[in-house]
């Protein structure tokens, strides 16, 4: 099993660019987080989804926006970077039934 | 609003010295205190979860301890293989069907050989 699979995982943006942060699990969870981790400040939540189809606001949702088309798949995307928004993104995914949570890898951005 | 706080930020340790670190909380409701590791360049792994006061999880030289107000992570003889940085998180049973954590800022935990 490959767990959580991030992609890409690095990734250089100008001021204005867009792009797309691909996350996939093969564990057949429920439920699928965003995080950005920034120095000094933890883990905060973007957005997360508690199934197919849904999604929902997290701590610093602003600038981003998510989709859950398919049960295994969460895309996180950016419709115009902004310096603020380097940062190391995680994934992560959980069971309905657990709070556990398995995360990816990683996907450092930066932004100019 | 949930809060943690973890103390110390960093923590260098020789081989064998054994020390603890602090998971300070405040939340509306505590539906469970968890425990991660997070190795450099990687993400966080899962260790322990506690759900009540006076709740004790093992594993290996890792022993995780909750009372009302904080949690600690106790390790006991530790290797260079320990070295990682230490993340708490909070789940508040207002969180509902989200079950979204509130995390710290992490302990970076260095032992040297």
């Amino acid at each position: 099993n490959a767990g959580v699979t991030q992609t890409p995982k690095f990734r250089v943006l100008k001021t204005g660019q867009s792009m797309t942060l691909l996350c996939a699990q093969d564990m057949n969870h429920e439920y699928m987080y965003w995080y950005r981790q920034d120095p000094g400040m933890g883990l905060r939540l973007i957005h997360y989804s508690v199934g197919e189809g849904t999604t929902a606001k997290g701590e610093v949702p602003d600038g981003y926006n998510v989709s859950r088309l398919k049960k295994q798949n969460f895309l996180l995307g950016l419709e115009s970077a902004a310096p603020s928004q380097t940062s190391v993104y995680f994934c992560a995914s959980g069971p309905s039934g657990a709070n556990v949570l398995t995360f990816g890898a990683g996907s450092r951005l930066t932004v100019l | 609003e949930d809060q943690v706080t973890q103390s110390p930020e960093a923590l260098r340790l020789q081989e064998g010295e054994s020390s603890s670190l602090n998971c300070s909380y405040t939340v509306s409701g505590l539906r469970g205190l968890f425990w991660y590791r997070q190795d450099p360049g990687k993400g966080p792994e899962f260790l322990f979860t506690l759900y009540s006061a006076g709740e004790e999880k093992e594993k290996e030289r890792l022993k995780a301890t909750l009372t009302k107000k904080e949690s600690f992570l106790h390790i006991t003889a530790p290797k260079p293989e320990d070295s990682a940085t230490y993340l708490c998180a909070v789940q508040a049973s207002s969180s509902g069907s989200a079950r979204q954590l509130t995390f710290g800022s992490g302990t970076q935990l260095t032992v040297l050989p």
